[in-house]
């Protein structure tokens, strides 16, 4: 069983509904992150936590809106999303950030329609 | 900007071969190198985490190697099962992020 819990499994919401994607970890891990991943591509950085401060943005879109209540969750706020946005998203946790091992979840399947 | 890369993309074998997945970055400043292998629909799980002052990591029939001198990392399987059969994914850590490789697709069959 994985360490870092994501709920739901399968997501499909139309594009003018919003719904949040949740990601917890007891790991004591103070980084977590979340990715997107296309089909059959690797996955791609959206932001980096760290101390539930945000601290990398990769010039993600405003329809994507990351939320860190505390130090064991970690949120994915969606709104107005595009087709184009369904992929699978990953969240992961580390030590801390930086150079420290990263472990994933299992993550959440999002279909727009 | 890093950059890595894995060959091949896709490999399909018989049971009980061994094996070698490759992996290569272009800037060799790197922390370390980590393997993650992923099922089809699922997350990613690590199988080995290489820092940039070792040269190779074991766990089990799984032996990663690095060379940051040459932009190289391999992970080798023996006597590879079906059970195997997944994407292999090579990660390179750059300062604050994760950048990935393209990934392997390994079918290993009885």
């Amino acid at each position: 069983d994985t360490e870092v819990t994501q709920t739901p499994k399968h997501l499909v919401m139309g594009m003018t509904n919003k719904k949040s994607l949740k990601c917890e970890q007891h790991m004591g891990h103070r980084a977590m992150y979340w990715y997107k991943q296309k089909a059959k591509k690797p996955p791609e950085l959206m932001f980096v936590y760290s101390y539930e401060k945000l601290s990398i943005n990769e010039s993600v879109p405003s329809r994507f809106s990351p939320e860190c209540p505390n130090s064991s969750l970690l949120n994915l706020h969606l709104h107005a999303l595009q087709p184009e946005d369904s992929a699978l998203y990953l969240c992961a946790s580390g030590p801390r950030e930086g150079n420290q091992p990263q472990h994933f979840g299992d993550g959440t399947r999002l279909s727009i329609l | 900007k890093q950059e890595v890369t894995q060959i091949p993309a896709a490999l399909s074998v018989p049971e009980g071969e061994n094996l070698v997945l490759n992996c290569s970055f272009t800037d060799s400043a790197i922390y370390n190198l980590q393997w993650f292998r992923q099922d089809p629909g699922k997350g990613l799980t690590s199988l080995l985490l290489i820092q940039s002052s070792q040269r190779e990591q074991t766990s089990g029939r799984l032996n990663a190697s690095l060379d940051k001198s040459s932009g190289r990392s391999t992970l080798y399987i023996a006597a590879s099962q079906p059970g195997d059969s997944a994407t292999y994914l090579c990660a390179a850590h750059n300062t604050d992020k994760l950048i990935f490789g393209t990934g392997t697709r390994l079918q290993v069959f009885p």
